[in-house]
């Protein structure tokens, strides 16, 4: 696509429920990131992945914590058994390779109530 | 824990007056990078500078390199109040984009 999409763009779930974010990055990216950004804060680091392989998921703050990029393209980033604690913009951006320009998304605001 | 730090974490200068933000990194990279985010929107790629630069230019910005210091500076001159913004440093460390917490810049009219 043009450029990145998430969706979708505002989610309000109930604190134990599970809620999937969707990322659709350029399609000829290679390299796809999840960040977590606070109020305020810098994107904080989840998980990357270089087509469908993960190399790095150490930013998952617990294992509730999924994501999946299973045909090298589309993402998803899942949430199980949401708290309050997870809600934060979710924001995705992809790149030509690790470590290069990125463009990101307008991200998804998530609210746990 | 963040690799990159920036400073100050706030800056307030008048129109047409230049800002300057600093960004302090912890481990060896490929390369350093600055966006800019406009009131919690999305984050906007400025400028790429590769370890075996030193300085670059991008219209109204200038980027430095300090590898010995690991420290990067980014200069905007002129400043106008559409760039008001948070500005973030990023460096590709250990094969991934890990970003400061920014700096906030306010231009006053």
């Amino acid at each position: 696509g043009a450029g990145v999409s998430q969706s979708p763009r505002y989610k309000v779930t109930k604190r134990g429920q599970d809620v999937t974010l969707r990322c659709d990055p350029i399609s000829s990216h290679a390299t796809l990131y999840w960040y977590q950004q606070a109020l305020g804060q810098g994107p904080e680091f989840l998980t990357y992945f270089n087509y469908e392989a993960q190399p790095d998921k150490s930013g998952l703050p617990s294992d509730r914590f999924s994501a999946e990029r299973p045909e090298g393209s589309i993402s998803t980033l899942t949430i199980q058994r949401t708290e309050q604690r997870d809600s934060a913009m979710y924001r995705c951006a992809s790149s030509l390779a690790s470590g290069e320009k990125a463009f990101f998304g307008q991200g998804t605001r998530l609210t746990v109530v | 824990s963040q690799q990159g730090e920036e400073d100050p974490q706030a800056l307030s200068i008048q129109e047409g007056e230049n800002a300057t933000m600093n960004c302090s990194y912890k481990t060896s990279i490929n390369n350093l990078q600055w966006y800019r985010q406009n009131s919690g929107r999305g984050l906007v790629h400025l400028i790429l500078i590769r370890s075996n630069e030193r300085e670059k230019h991008s219209g109204r910005l200038r980027v430095t390199l300090d590898t010995s210091k690991k420290s990067s500076s980014l200069l905007i001159t002129a400043s106008r109040a559409a760039d008001t913004a948070s500005y973030f440093c990023a460096t590709d460390w250990a094969q991934k984009l890990v970003f400061g917490q920014g700096t906030r810049l306010t231009i006053n009219p």
